[in-house]
């Protein structure tokens, strides 16, 4: 299927356990972002990498790890979950180059985790 | 550093009311700027854009006009339907290509 997904769309785990969302694009976009998404906070964005194997850190990115091997996957990991890290995570992609809408993200359908 | 602020809500309107959630801005320079919704169980998806000043995005019956003068991109739609129920975020464009998102205004249609 075209487009970006996420996987798994639901999650409980406990805390201490090493987890990974996954992020997929069909749509060869340079750019991808992590986002959490929480009630007060809005959306924050945890890492995003401007291309295969280039990755950064966004506004609250201790806990996580990400990586980016392929343009396509950018997966998510906690390495040791925490219940503060029980959240809805959003994957985004979007392009880059003046032909297109800068600025403009594609938003997978979001994971929604929860740590016991 | 850049920020966005927007109304809280929830935003209560009952259908064919019309329609204003605020969004200011605080930014270095003349940032591209935002609206983004999200639906019950799913992502965010861009509804309107403004990449200068005193342009006007539309899309589905809303409206943005992007003011320099006051910082502001406020969404306006003149009859709202039920289906416009969702939550609306503000965002920016920073120099640095990140996207920095209001907190976001839940907005309930009541039939």
């Amino acid at each position: 299927d075209a487009g970006i997904t996420q996987s798994p769309r639901y999650k409980i785990t406990e805390t201490g356990r090493q987890v990974t969302l996954m992020c997929h694009q069909t749509w060869s976009h340079s750019y991808m972002f992590w986002y959490r998404q929480d009630l007060g906070h809005g959306l924050r964005l945890i890492y995003y990498s401007a291309a295969a194997d280039i990755t950064d850190k966004g506004e609250v990115p201790d806990g996580y790890v990400v990586s980016r091997s392929k343009t396509e996957n950018f997966p998510l990991t906690l390495e040791s979950a925490t219940r503060s890290q029980t959240s809805v995570y959003f994957c985004a992609s979007s392009a880059a180059g003046l032909a297109l809408p800068l600025g403009e993200q594609f938003f997978g359908p979001g994971t929604r985790l929860t740590v016991l | 550093g850049d920020s966005v602020t927007q109304m809280e809500g929830p935003v209560t309107l009952s259908e064919e009311a019309f329609l204003t959630i605020n969004c200011t801005y605080t930014a270095t320079g003349y940032p591209s700027l935002f609206w983004y919704v999200q639906y019950p169980g799913e992502g965010l998806q861009l509804l309107l854009k403004a990449t200068k000043a005193d342009d006007k995005g539309s899309n589905k019956g809303f409206e943005a006009t992007y003011r320099k003068e006051t910082t502001s991109f406020h969404l306006e739609k003149g009859s709202v339907q039920v289906s416009d129920s969702a939550v609306y975020f503000c965002a920016l464009r920073d120099r640095d290509d990140k996207i920095i998102f209001g907190k976001g205004t839940r907005l309930h249609i009541l039939p």
